[in-house]
């Protein structure tokens, strides 16, 4: 595998189910992030993790819980999600530190429908 | 905060014709970089051409090249020769250089741009 690999790359599941999607990254990168992309809106940042520390918690509910146990892998646990949570969830990676572009590098993304 | 702006929704263009995207972007700050990606319809989003704000030469990219005009705060990325395979969304970002712990990348809504025959 190479690049940033997510799984799944579809998901349906209920209200009251609980899901984690995973996310890795084969580049050696420090920090990984997740996004959601939803029709006619901005990417949303949602959580940032420099070091497997999470730097960044952009006002996200507490339905969503990430988790980062190295820095190669990034998990978001879902449970008692709503029907608008339904969207395209993006994992990124990059290399911090040492100046430079720090360009993210994106995965393929989990499509997510809650019913 | 920073704001994106991509005021076309939707872009369409001949094949092997020229098109430019356009992209503006508010900011207070001096040293910031831009960056221009493209999600194709299998959703794997990849960069496209990046910008320095401290560097006057516009970047290029082979057939991809963008017009950076830092005091008007626009970013127009312009495809030349177009191809099928450049038919895609296309979103322009922003990612302030001041020191931090990660670097938070701030994104307009993006365009869509269709490719004909």
């Amino acid at each position: 595998e190479t690049g940033v690999t997510q799984t799944p790359r579809h998901l349906v599941m209920g209200m009251t189910n609980k899901k984690s999607l995973k996310c890795e990254q084969h580049l050696g990168h420090n920090a990984m992030y997740w996004y959601k992309q939803s029709a006619k809106k901005p990417l949303e940042l949602m959580f940032v993790y420099n070091f497997k520390e999470q730097t960044e918690n952009n006002s996200v509910p507490s339905r969503f819980s990430p988790e980062c146990p190295n820095s190669s892998h990034l998990f978001l646990h879902l449970h008692t999600l709503q029907p608008e949570d339904s969207a395209l969830y993006l994992c990124a990676s990059s290399q911090e530190g040492g100046g430079g572009y720090n360009e993210q590098f994106f995965g393929p993304g989990t499509r997510l429908t809650v019913l | 905060a920073q704001t994106v702006t991509q005021s076309q929704p939707e872009m369409s263009v001949q094949e092997a014709e020229t098109v430019t995207l356009s992209c503006t972007y508010d900011t207070s700050e001096s040293d910031y970089y831009l960056f221009w990606y493209k999600q194709p319809p299998s959703r794997q989003m990849i960069l496209v051409i990046r910008q320095e704000a401290y560097k006057q030469q516009n970047a290029t990219e082979n057939r991809f090249s963008v017009n950076f005009q830092k005091a008007a705060k626009s970013f127009s990325l312009k495809i030349s020769d177009s191809q099928l395979g450049d038919a895609a969304m296309y979103f322009c970002a922003y990612r302030s250089r001041s020191t931090g712990t990660a670097s938070k990348l701030t994104f307009g809504t993006g365009t869509r741009l269709q490719v004909t025959l």
